[in-house]
């Protein structure tokens, strides 16, 4: 595709139940990074990935959250458990390679946990 | 205190007017981000510097590595700019580190 999308673009679910957002970066680009922007908050880095490479998991906030990246492209962010304090929208980047290079932005996915 | 700062938070402006927003960094970066986010959320990479200053039609983006200061300029501001923007720090490992935004309004 000619940028990065993201699915779903919606997400209502229930306080306890677990998610999947699915990213699906740019064709060749090695880095993807996994963002959350909570409502009239800044935007906070979750995970990186570059290419074979062990993830960057540093920003991850809790260890509800996880993330894959199957061969190199799809990328899935997980959390189990959903609490109210989730709900945010979750940006999907993805740049060439790592270090300097501009990082394209897909639509995000909007959470609302109940 | 944020290890990137901005300011304005808020930003009102009549069309026409030439606009600043101001980026301060605590960290060592390896490059400064400039983002747009468009009322309906999507994001927009507008400029990414190491050094030195970057044109792209009225926008401008100027960094003062010793200063650990950013700032983006528009020139000819118009309605269509308002958003968000957004500075972020590309530190370690290419995680980026974000300001709090700056809203843009320009009014026609």
């Amino acid at each position: 595709g000619a940028g990065v999308s993201q699915s779903p673009s919606n997400k209502v679910t229930e306080k306890g139940k677990d998610v999947e957002l699915r990213c699906d970066p740019i064709s060749g680009h090695t880095a993807l990074y996994w963002y959350r922007q909570s409502l009239g908050q800044g935007l906070e880095f979750l995970i990186y990935f570059q290419g074979n490479s062990a993830p960057d998991k540093s920003g991850l906030p809790s260890d509800r959250f996880s993330a894959e990246r199957t061969g190199g492209s799809v990328s899935t962010l997980t959390i189990q458990r959903t609490q109210q304090e989730d709900s945010a929208v979750y940006l999907c980047a993805s740049s060439r390679d790592s270090a300097v290079e501009t990082q394209y932005f897909g639509p995000g996915t909007r959470l609302l946990v109940l | 205190k944020n290890e990137v700062e901005q300011s304005p938070q808020n930003l009102t402006a009549q069309e026409g007017e030439f606009i600043t927003i101001n980026c301060s960094y605590s960290v060592g970066i390896s490059a400064l981000h400039w983002l747009q986010q468009h009322p309906g959320g999507g994001i927009v990479s507008l400029f990414m510097l190491s050094s030195g200053k970057k044109k792209h039609g009225r926008l401008i983006a100027t960094i003062n590595i010793q200063e650990k200061h950013s700032s983006l300029h528009i020139t000819a501001s118009h309605p269509r700019d308002s958003a968000v923007y957004i500075c972020a720090a590309e530190t370690s490992g290419s995680r980026l580190t974000f300001g709090e935004g700056t809203q843009l309004t320009v009014n026609p």
